[in-house]
């Protein structure tokens, strides 16, 4: 089966670094994205992976390896503003996303 | 920029009761998706259309049907609406299956 793994809910200090690990097994791979979701409001897009590597974003950076099936999100300079779930999210080989669950961070003063 | 638009933003409906939730997008995407979203599951696909005139059946198609007229709406039908049912729909676009995708602000349904 295909899934998607990633800690249900984080906290974190403002001010601070937090990062937030993926794992997955999915039929095929064509890419990661983790999306921002605030409570009550869509889902909005942070970054993609395609590539081994870190793509960095501002204070937002992704991370993967594909041979291993894992991601993290790293968020740095953490702002109060930045209280939200983080989705991770694979494509597979039909091209279809196969979504985590989230990851609810906290942030606290 | 409206983006993609989704009505009504909330409802309460009797089970048994049909309804359509609307959808429409502005940004010529060709693909469209239907999730829904409950409390401690990622988001499942129920149908999607990778071009107008096509639909799919995703990973939780079951008392939903869509049509796909034209490129810009979507929209999803409840032919007989059941308390699973309840939940928070969103609808998204994309430029193809490996791009970004783009949410509606959802609609939340009751299904008493």
């Amino acid at each position: 089966g295909q899934n998607i793994d990633q800690p249900t809910e984080m906290t974190a200090t403002e001010g601070a670094i937090v990062q937030i690990n993926c794992t997955y097994q999915t039929s095929g791979f064509n890419g990661l994205f983790w999306y921002q979701q605030h409570a009550g409001e869509a889902p909005t897009f942070l970054s993609y992976n395609v590539l081994d590597g870190l793509e960095e974003k501002g204070r937002f950076s992704s991370f993967l390896s594909r041979s291993k099936g894992y991601s993290y999100l790293l968020l740095k300079e953490l702002q109060m503003k930045d209280s939200a779930s983080y989705l991770c999210a694979v494509t597979d080989s039909n091209y279809q996303l196969i979504w985590g669950a989230g990851t609810k961070l906290i942030i606290k003063p | 920029t409206a983006g993609i638009t989704q009505a009504p933003t909330s409802q309460i409906l009797a089970a048994g009761r049909s309804m359509t939730l609307r959808c429409t997008q502005d940004m010529r995407h060709n693909a469209m998706y239907w999730y829904r979203q409950d409390l401690g599951l990622g988001l499942r696909l129920i149908h999607y259309s990778n071009t107008a005139g096509t639909t799919g059946k995703g990973e939780v198609p079951d008392g939903y049907s869509v049509s796909r007229a034209n490129t810009d709406d979507f929209p999803l039908t409840l032919a007989s609406a059941v308390p699973s049912q309840t939940s928070v729909y969103f609808c998204a676009s994309s430029a193809g299956g490996e791009a970004i995708q783009y949410f509606g602000a959802g609609t939340r349904l009751s299904v008493l």
